[in-house]
């Protein structure tokens, strides 16, 4: 199956500061990618639409000043976290797409704490 | 409005012992039915797709089943490294995937 890789698996930053995930298709291109959230024993909610070379479509309820997503080129997608606060640590999860079989492959997760 | 309900919440099987979990879905067009594999602290690993009622998939143990409004993911002789949590989810009209909440299975040796 195809491989999305995800860094990094876990950080831990202080309030205020901004945290950036990236995310990247290893063998093959993806013209779309998704940013999920997961809280713990819930399942994956959406955050926003990320495709390349236009800007991403953010979910209802998604602060997309706070969630900046890039995404630049067909293998790799961005998030940054802008001036984390402690309600922002959660699981974020990414997944590309391929354009062959619309099935969605996904990241191993970051885990995000902030303190 | 498109929505996933997953059952049972939790399973808990014997070494051996077959069972199924079920995914109902409502959709305005099924846009394909897939179902992933989720272990502790890690992002969902992809099973299967189904797209049309009465399409049927296999990998080893698991077997994967449609119809019109639902589908079931079963499990055959499972293994103690079957435990995970199985996620159901359909596709939505932006390209993107809506989950139900999992079936966390435990299969004790």
């Amino acid at each position: 199956g195809a491989v999305v890789s995800q860094h990094p698996s876990r950080v831990i930053c202080k309030s205020g500061t901004s945290v950036k995930i990236e995310c990247r298709s290893l063998d093959f291109q993806a013209t779309t990618m998704f940013w999920y959230r997961q809280f713990p024993k819930q399942s994956l909610m959406l955050m926003a639409t990320s495709n390349e070379g236009s800007k991403a479509t953010y979910e209802q309820g998604v602060e997309k000043d706070k969630f900046l997503i890039n995404h630049a080129s067909l293998t790799l997608s961005t998030l940054t976290v802008t001036s984390a606060h402690p309600e922002d640590s959660s699981f974020y999860i990414c997944s590309a797409r391929t354009v062959d079989k619309n099935i969605q492959y996904f990241g191993a997760g970051t885990r995000l704490s902030v303190l | 409005e498109d929505q996933v309900t997953q059952s049972p919440e939790a399973l808990r099987l014997q070494e051996g012992e077959s069972s199924s979990l079920n995914c109902s879905y409502t959709v305005s067009g099924l846009r394909g039915l897939f179902w992933y594999r989720q272990d502790p602290g890690k992002g969902p690993e992809f099973l299967f797709t189904l797209y049309s009622a009465g399409e049927e998939k296999e990998k080893e143990r698991l077997k994967a089943t449609l119809t019109k409004k639902e589908s079931f993911l079963h499990i055959t002789a499972p293994k103690p490294e079957d435990s995970a949590t199985y996620l159901c989810a359909v596709g939505g009209s932006q390209g993107n995937l809506i989950f139900g909440k999992g079936t966390k299975l435990s299969v004790k040796p």
